[in-house]
C-alpha cells in the first residue's frame, strides 16, 4: 500500500506557526485513532512527538499539537524555534498494511 | 530506561543476505504490550516499516518485502533479529529497530540505527 500523503516541505519564520498535513484513507488515518507524528534531525533517530492523533509523550513541547479530520491528520508546531527545523513524520495504523508512514516534510525555519 | 542496542555488518554482497541483530536492555522483551520492529531508510527518503516479531515468534511483514523477509527473537537472550534475503543495491538503507506500543501502533524507543550498503 502507499505510503500516506505529506508535504514534501514547508517553511515559516521564528515565532510563526506552521501545520503540516498528512493524508490516507479510511482503511488507515480515517478509520482509526492511532496516528502517531515524529521528528527527525538529519543523520538522527526518529522521535516521538505525538500519539492517538493528539497525545504528546512526556517532555514533548507543547508548542507541538495535532489533529484529525477524516483521512487527514495535521501537525502544528506554534512559536516556531530554529531547532525545530527537521523532518517530520506521519505514520498510522492500517487495516490492510498494519502501520504506514507518510513521506515526510522536511521544515526549513527561515 | 529502555535501551535498543543494533549490531551487524554494515556492508553487505548483491544476492547475499541481511542480517541484524537488536538487543533490548531496560525493559522485558516478554512484555506482552510490544511488538518488536524493523524499519528502514535508504538515503534521503523516507521511513519504511519492515515488520515485526512478537515475544511468542509471531511475526507480520510489510507486504512488499514478505519473500524476502525472516525475523526472529530469543527471549533467553533479550534480543530480536532480522534476515533480508537476496539483496539488492534498493536495499541499502539505515535500519533500525524499535519497539511499538501495541495498544498505540506508535514507535517509543529506538536502536541507534545502522547504515547497511548493499555493495560488491
Amino acid at each position: 500500500q502507499s505510503a500516506l500523503t505529506q508535504p514534501a516541505s514547508v517553511s515559516g519564520s521564528p515565532g510563526q506557526s506552521i501545520t503540516i498535513s498528512c493524508t490516507g484513507t479510511s482503511t488507515d488515518i480515517g478509520g482509526y485513532n492511532y496516528v502517531s507524528w515524529y521528528q527527525q534531525y538529519p543523520g538522527k533517530t526518529p522521535k516521538l512527538l505525538i500519539y492517538d492523533v493528539r497525545n504528546r509523550p512526556s517532555g514533548v513541547s507543547n508548542r507541538f499539537s495535532a489533529s484529525k479530520s477524516g483521512n487527514t491528520a495535521s501537525l502544528t508546531i506554534s512559536g516556531l524555534q530554529t531547532e525545530d527545523e527537521a523532518d517530520y513524520y506521519c505514520s498510522s495504523y492500517s487495516r490492510t498494511s498494519h502501520v504506514l508512514f507518510g513521506g515526510g516534510t522536511k521544515l526549513t525555519v527561515l | 530506561q529502555v535501551q535498543l542496542q543494533q549490531s551487524g555488518p554494515g556492508l553487505v554482497k548483491p544476492s547475499q543476505t541481511l542480517s541484524l541483530t537488536c538487543t533490548v536492555s531496560g525493559g522485558s522483551i516478554s512484555d506482552k504490550t510490544y511488538y518488536w520492529s524493523w524499519i528502514r531508510q535508504a538515503p534521503g527518503r523516507g521511513l519504511e516499516w519492515i515488520g515485526y516479531v512478537f515475544y511468542t515468534g509471531a511475526t507480520q511483514y510489510n507486504a512488499s518485502l514478505k519473500s524476502r523477509v525472516a525475523m526472529s527473537i530469543e527471549t533467553s537472550e533479550s534480543h530480536f533479529s532480522l534476515k533480508l534475503s537476496s539483496v539488492t543495491a534498493a536495499d541499502t538503507a539505515v535500519y533500525y529497530c524499535a519497539r511499538e506500543d501495541s495498544r498505540h501502533t506508535v514507535f517509543d524507543y529506538w536502536g541507534q540505527g545502522a547504515l547497511v550498503t548493499v555493495s560488491s
